[in-house]
């Protein structure tokens, strides 16, 4: 069964903020067992790394998106969620959520974004 | 930024034969290291955590091995549902949490 989901427009214009959020109903992302991770994947390439966020809130991202990258946590509905600022068109990418601990072990099935005007 | 390449780019073998895929790290990543597969329209799977423990439910032909930059992920007798890409992730010299560009195993 699928345990992570991803959800949130599948187009985003130039400029504006990519917004996503995954639902976990297999664990709770209060617990200290897993990190929570997103990482993309443009269409036809490889697999890019964006960041995690642990249940006490830390986050670690990835220096290339940094400044661009916010992962937030909301206990209240075991969810995480992914905003991506001032999009271009190499932000255009499957989106997946992730749960893990020393490997992601759970993934969602991933979310197409396009950024496009 | 650790950097990861994985050979060969693909790999072309027939059911029943034995894959070997090579990772290696631009540093030391000590034991890690993960691998995973991914079939075309899929998520990917993890196949292997901290270089050699497979994870849940993954068959034994699966194995990993290595330390510090050299790590081989082998397949000891490939399956038809075996046909995929693996990519490799470093998880020891973090932020980022890298990936290899994949080796990309075909039949032959």
């Amino acid at each position: 069964q699928v345990q992570l989901q991803e959800s949130g427009p599948g187009l985003v214009k130039p400029s504006e903020t990519l917004s996503l959020t995954c639902t976990d109903s297999g664990a709770s992302v209060s617990s200290s067992n897993y990190y929570w991770s997103w990482i993309r994947q443009p269409p036809g390439k490889g697999l890019e790394w964006i960041g995690y966020i642990h249940y006490s809130g830390s986050t670690n991202y990835n220096p290339s998106l940094k400044s661009r990258v916010t992962i937030s946590v909301d206990t209240s509905r075991n969810r995480f969620s992914l905003k991506v600022n001032s999009v271009t068109a190499a932000d255009t990418a499957v989106y997946y959520c992730a749960r893990g601990n020393r490997g992601d072990a759970t993934w969602g099935q991933g979310t197409l974004v396009t950024v496009s005007s | 930024e650790i950097v990861l390449t994985q050979s060969p780019a693909t790999l072309s073998l027939s059911p029943g034969e034995r894959a070997t895929l090579s990772c290696r790290a631009s540093q030391s990543v000590s034991s890690n290291l993960a691998w995973y597969q991914q079939k075309s329209g899929q998520a990917p799977r993890l196949l292997i955590y901290d270089a050699s423990n497979r994870a849940a439910g993954i068959p034994a032909r699966f194995s990993g091995s290595g330390s510090g930059t050299d790590f081989t992920l082998t397949i000891s007798s490939l399956e038809p549902e075996d046909f995929a890409v693996y990519y490799c992730q470093q998880r020891g010299n973090w932020p980022p949490f890298t990936f290899g560009p994949g080796t990309k195993v075909d039949i032959k």
